[in-house]
């Protein structure tokens, strides 16, 4: 079956840039997706087809893929961005739809 | 406004069956796919399925092919998942989400508006 993989935590200063990779073998061919996840709540799409911000997602969040890794960046980190982030993607086929293993940011 | 509004929190006992209700409102039903989407406690994100709401096909991941029904009442503007033969891994937060139609293929995009989550416990 198809994986994605993503470090399991990373942690960032207020104001600093935290960046979030997601690796997969479909990833040169298929686009990458990026959820928010705070604690007890739904998920939150913050990234779609790779780079694309959906509206009311602050500007500081930014994605971008090349070859097998998509990257997911926070410009500027606050607080409130602390998280579970996930990323979700499909093998080349497109029938195998999977989320990556999510990395938690911390912000302090 | 897009609401999705997932029923409440079940409790079952293994070997049983367990029906979550996805009630959708703010748009045309039919014209958004519904995911359903589950993550066990501590756990990743864990696709399950989508159903087209229009015509009512269904796309299932091989994982819970065997077990998985979704479903859709049109007049009701609700979605349903029904999962088989639970066991204790299947204790896990039920999410549906809405997701787009893919205009030249008709397949479904990633899923963007979510539910609140159903959290279903499995226990003798």
């Amino acid at each position: 079956s198809y994986e994605l993989i993503q470090p399991p935590s990373v942690s960032v200063s207020p104001g600093q840039t935290a960046r979030l990779t997601c690796s997969g073998d479909a990833l040169p061919k298929k686009y990458a997706y990026w959820y928010q996840q705070k604690s007890g709540q739904a998920p939150v799409l913050v990234i779609y087809e790779d780079n694309r911000r959906p509206s009311g997602i602050p500007e500081r969040f930014s994605g971008s893929s090349s070859g097998t890794m998509a990257t997911l960046t926070i410009s500027g980190a606050q607080v409130e961005d602390e998280a579970d982030y996930y990323c979700y993607s499909t093998d080349t086929s497109g029938n195998h739809r999977v989320f990556g293993g999510g990395t938690k940011v911390t912000v302090l | 406004q897009v609401q999705l509004v997932q029923s409440g929190a079940e409790v079952k006992k293994p070997g049983a069956s367990v029906k979550v209700s996805c009630w959708a409102s703010g748009y045309t039903f039919t014209s958004y796919a519904i995911h359903w989407v589950r993550q066990a406690p501590g756990q990743r994100l864990e696709w399950m399925g989508w159903i087209n709401t229009g015509n009512g096909k269904t796309k299932y991941s091989q994982k819970f092919q065997v077990r998985v029904t979704i479903t859709r009442d049109t007049s009701a503007s609700t979605a349903y998942m029904e999962l088989s033969s639970l066991r204790s891994e299947d204790t896990a937060v039920y999410y549906c989400a809405r997701g787009d139609y893919d205009v030249l293929t008709g397949d479904c995009l990633p899923p963007h508006s979510w539910g609140q989550g159903t959290l279903v416990t499995v226990s003798s």
